[in-house]
C-alpha cells in the first residue's frame, strides 16, 4: 500500500541554524511528491514539488528538498531557519498510474519550532 | 498559482443546527474538489471526493448524511454539516483539483474553524 511517512512529529531548532524535515514514502509505482507549509488557523501552502528530472527541488522561502529513489526520501531542508518558519510541515505523494493520478497521501506532518 | 477560497472563515453554531460551507476555485475550473478535516495537531483526513454533476464518494467511516456535499458548478462545492454535535467542531479544508495539464495540480482553501456548542 501507498504510504508517506514523517519521522519526526516535532523538531525543535534555534534562529539561523540549519533544519531538515524527513520524509520517506512508499509506492509501487512512480510518485509525484511535495512539501506544504501550513501556518495556524491557515490552509496549507505549496512550498515545492517534485515531478521529474532533477532530483534537487528548490522551493519558496528558502527551502529545497532531494528526491532519492534509491532510499524512497523526499527531505526537507534549509540551510538557516527564521523565526517566521515555525509552522506544520506536510510531506505529501501523488502516485503516477500512467494515464491516471492517485489522491494525495498525506504524511502526519512535523511541527518546527525555531527559537531564538 | 490557483486560488481557491472558503466561506465562512470561521463559524460557531449551536448543537442541532447545520451549517454549510463553500469552496470557490477563483481562477479555474474544477471538475473534482475534495474536503478534508483536521483534527487539533494532527494530519488531514480526506473526507470525500467531490465531482462536478455526481454524487460526491466518500471515505470509509465518513456519513454521507452527515456531510452532505453538492457540487453544482465547476468552480463551487458545499459541504453542509448537519445536525451539528460538538464533535463536528474541527478545522475543515477544501482542496480543489487543477486538471488543464499533467501531472495535475492541487490546491488548497484557507480553511474553516467550525465550533459547535
Amino acid at each position: 500500500a501507498q504510504s508517506v511517512t514523517q519521522l519526526d512529529s516535532q523538531v525543535p531548532v534555534f534562529e539561523e541554524a540549519p533544519v531538515e524535515l524527513r520524509c520517506n514514502y512508499s509506492s509501487s509505482v512512480s510518485v509525484y511528491l511535495f512539501w506544504y507549509v501550513q501556518y495556524p488557523n491557515q490552509g496549507l501552502q505549496l512550498l515545492l514539488k517534485y515531478l521529474s528530472g532533477s532530483t534537487l527541488v528548490k522551493g519558496i522561502n528558502g527551502f529545497e528538498a532531494e528526491f532519492n529513489k534509491s532510499q524512497t526520501s523526499f527531505h526537507l531542508r534549509k540551510p538557516s531557519v527564521h523565526i517566521s518558519d515555525t509552522a506544520e510541515y506536510f510531506c505529501a505523494a501523488r502516485m503516477n498510474y500512467g494515464g491516471s493520478q492517485g489522491n494525495l497521501i498525506f504524511g502526519k506532518g512535523t511541527k518546527l519550532s525555531v527559537k531564538p | 498559482g490557483a486560488v481557491v477560497s472558503q466561506h465562512p472563515s470561521r463559524v460557531i453554531c449551536k448543537s442541532g443546527t447545520s451549517v454549510k460551507i463553500e469552496c470557490r476555485s477563483l481562477d479555474f475550473q474544477a471538475t473534482t474538489m475534495f474536503w478534508y478535516r483536521q483534527f487539533p495537531k494532527k494530519s488531514l483526513m480526506l473526507m470525500a471526493t467531490s465531482n462536478e454533476g455526481s454524487k460526491a464518494t466518500y471515505e470509509q467511516g465518513v456519513e454521507k448524511d452527515k456531510f452532505l456535499i453538492n457540487h453544482a458548478s465547476l468552480t463551487l462545492s458545499t459541504l453542509t454539516v448537519t445536525s451539528a454535535h460538538p464533535e463536528d467542531s474541527s478545522f475543515y479544508i477544501c482542496s480543489a483539483l487543477a486538471t488543464r495539464q499533467l501531472p495535475y495540480e492541487q490546491y488548497f482553501g484557507p480553511g474553516t474553524r467550525l465550533t459547535v456548542t
